[in-house]
């Protein structure tokens, strides 16, 4: 089975111009999520999805950042206008709804976008 | 609120000795605690998760990690490190009843020959 797949895996752009990543979940799992990892430290949500809806996206700048999952399945981060500061490798995730309502659902990382701003 | 503090940010051990990675957490009520690992270039993969289950919860590649609540502690072990061991370490803390994980800030594992 075919893990979380995201593209570009590399992507250097120069400040002010604007750049998307994309997303293709685990087939069947409803829930994505979005994480920023800055340099030596660990993963931050920017956003969650449950199947199209956007639940949680309180850490997501949203002057701007945006970001879409249209059919409930992949989805697409954007930045624009990108700043020096939003380099960093731009993680993706999903899961599904545990069996076991005592346990959380295990997330499940693709490899990562890893943006330089220049 | 919640948080994870990872001590240390890089650990070294020699190949075959005993690998020790502390995570102390903060929750207000009985938490969900992870362990993962990121190998360089790829993405993070689960090790262990405790669920208020066994407290000595038994993850992938030989790791393990006992969750003490009087220490609010959630330290990962291996007997005996092996060179594929050397990654990132991330303790990682989540609320029962919601869907946010707060990552610590990672250890990195260097294994000496």
């Amino acid at each position: 089975e075919a893990g979380v797949v995201q593209s570009p895996r590399y992507k250097i752009i120069e400040k002010k111009q604007p750049v998307a990543f994309w997303c293709n979940p685990i087939s069947g799992h409803n829930t994505l999520y979005w994480y920023r990892q800055n340099l030596g430290q660990g993963p931050e949500l920017l956003i969650r999805y449950e199947n199209e809806e956007a639940v949680d996206d309180s850490q997501l700048p949203k002057d701007r950042f945006s970001a879409e999952r249209l059919k409930g399945v992949d989805s697409t981060l954007k930045i624009q206008p990108a700043e020096l500061g939003d380099s960093a490798v731009y993680l993706c995730a999903s899961s599904s709804k545990s069996r076991d309502s005592y346990s959380p659902d295990t997330q499940y990382f693709g490899p990562g976008t890893r943006l330089t701003v220049l | 609120a919640q948080s994870v503090t990872q001590l240390g940010s890089h650990v070294s051990v020699s190949e075959g000795a005993l690998v020790l990675l502390r995570c102390n957490y903060s929750s207000s009520v009985p938490p969900y605690l992870f362990w993962y690992v990121q190998y360089p270039n790829q993405g993070l993969q689960l090790l262990l998760k405790y669920t208020s289950a066994a407290t000595l919860v038994k993850g992938i590649n030989g790791f393990e990690a006992e969750f003490k609540k009087s220490e609010t502690s959630f330290h990962l072990t291996k007997p005996s490190a092996h060179m594929s061991d050397a990654a990132e370490y991330f303790c990682a803390v989540r609320h029962s009843s919601a869907s946010k994980i707060i990552f610590g800030s990672g250890t990195r594992l260097s294994i000496r020959p």
